[in-house]
């Protein structure tokens, strides 16, 4: 059963636009959450994290929002680059901190 | 330069045959993983170890084995009760028992013919 999902496969967004991609989760006890970045044949990146005592955590062009309520985050691009172009995982950790739990993956096109 | 190592790249088995995909990190990272990736799906859990000599299954341990002899080094065996091996491998290590981030190496794309 899949405690956390990325419902949108694909996105495609003008370079300079906001990319935003979303993810839900089911567990109400996870309470760190990350953002990774895929490119094909290569293993993930970190791209950004918040801890769940937080709404918001920024980094430069990427920003992170969580709704605990909703158990929904979301990250945005902003400004969208080409480069960005790429498979984005959300994951959450269980609270035995031990484990984290993946989402699908949303693929993000940039186009020029 | 500190990273993980997996190798090879690309490994390609016939059907019937173990296989042993290597995963080396320079990191001095306490755990290490092994995930699975599939079309259409998200990173699933195979093995994790916390320390040496030490490790437990995660959510699709049927058909693999590991063992953590060295900090340095987990290896990920996918023996032949695997019924679909064809999968592109990650592994992935971070600093302490209660990660907030992993570290994933390049992965491995195995096919079974």
């Amino acid at each position: 059963d899949q405690q956390v999902k990325q419902n949108s496969p694909s996105l495609s967004v003008q370079e300079g636009r906001i990319s935003i991609l979303n993810c839900d989760y089911t567990n109400s006890m996870f309470d760190y959450f990350l953002w990774y970045k895929k490119y094909p044949a290569e293993g993930p990146t970190f791209l950004i994290s918040i801890s769940s005592i937080k709404d918001k955590n920024e980094d430069g062009r990427f920003t992170v929002f969580l709704n605990k309520s909703a158990k929904h985050l979301s990250l945005h691009i902003v400004p969208s680059q080409p480069g960005d172009s790429a498979v984005y995982f959300c994951a959450a950790r269980g609270n035995t901190g031990n484990q984290f739990y993946f989402g699908t993956g949303t693929s993000l096109t940039v186009i020029p | 330069d500190g990273g993980i190592t997996q190798s090879p790249k690309y490994l390609f088995r016939k059907e019937g045959q173990n296989v042993t995909l290597s995963c080396e990190q320079n990191l001095n990272h306490d755990a290490m993983y092994w995930y699975r990736q599939d079309p259409g799906q998200g990173l699933r859990l195979i093995y994790y170890s916390q320390i040496v000599n030490d490790f437990q299954k995660g959510d699709i341990a049927e058909g693999y084995s590991v063992s953590r002899e060295k900090k340095e080094s987990f290896p990920l065996t996918v023996t032949s009760a695997q019924k679909n091996p064809t999968a592109f491998y990650l592994c992935a290590s971070s600093r302490g028992h209660v990660w907030t981030e992993a570290f994933f190496g390049q992965g491995t794309r195995l096919t079974v013919v």
